[in-house]
């Protein structure tokens, strides 16, 4: 079976600090990464898509990349703020997803 | 532009009845794909579509029906509902398939409880 795997499951951290958050694939065979966000009660907010032929993608604050040949993915989120909680998730392919990273960022 | 549109966005069904969800994207994209979402776990894949009058089965499709009769809308039923399919539903969409650097969009959320 298929799985997607993140790390850590929760996470709590005062304002300002770095974080590192991480997605793991059973199967390599990614073609393109994805990171959502969602807020609680809320849908699922696109942040970055990794294309095929790319390592990684920046946007603002976050950064995300992608190595095919371990199956892993980290998505890193510099000098977070309250703003940021909320659950990321890596779908795999579009068609498997994890449980997702709580994260909480405290004022 | 509306992206990806869920309706009803709230509903409560007693056991054994029917309903219909609907998800209506006007992006003209090819896939669409229902997941269900239940309280500490991630999405589920409930069924998807490569194209207008084509469906197939994801990982939990058991007590659920679709169609894509056209391509804009992909109907999720269910036909007499059960507690275990209180959920959270969402619908998506992408242009073409993977390897063609398409990203998810995203409805936001049908929440179904059957009591």
């Amino acid at each position: 079976k298929q799985e997607v795997t993140q790390i850590p499951a929760a996470l709590s951290v005062p304002e300002g600090e770095n974080l590192v958050l991480n997605c793991s694939f059973t199967d390599s065979a990614i073609y393109n990464l994805q990171w959502f966000r969602q807020d609680p009660g809320k849908g699922l907010t696109s942040l970055l898509l990794i294309q095929s032929s790319q390592r990684e993608q920046t946007s603002g604050r976050l950064n995300a990349s992608l190595d095919k040949s371990s199956g892993r993915s980290t998505l890193y989120i510099a000098a977070s703020q309250p703003g940021d909680s909320a659950t990321y998730l890596c779908p795999r392919n579009k068609l498997v997803f994890g449980a997702g990273t709580i994260l909480r960022v405290k004022s | 532009n509306a992206g990806v549109t869920q309706t009803p966005k709230f509903r409560v069904l007693k056991t054994g009845q029917s309903m219909t969800l609907l998800c209506a994207q006007d992006m003209n994209h090819e896939y669409m794909y229902w997941y269900r979402q239940d309280p500490g776990m991630g999405l589920r894949l409930i069924h998807y579509s490569v194209g207008e009058g084509t469906t197939a089965k994801g990982e939990v499709p058991d007590g659920y029906n679709v169609s894509r009769l056209k391509k804009q809308n992909f109907l999720l039923g269910l036909e007499s509902a059960a507690p275990s399919q209180t959920s959270v539903y969402f619908c998506a969409s992408s242009y073409l398939a993977d390897g063609f650097n398409s990203p998810l969009h995203f409805g936001n959320g049908t929440r179904l409880t059957v009591t």
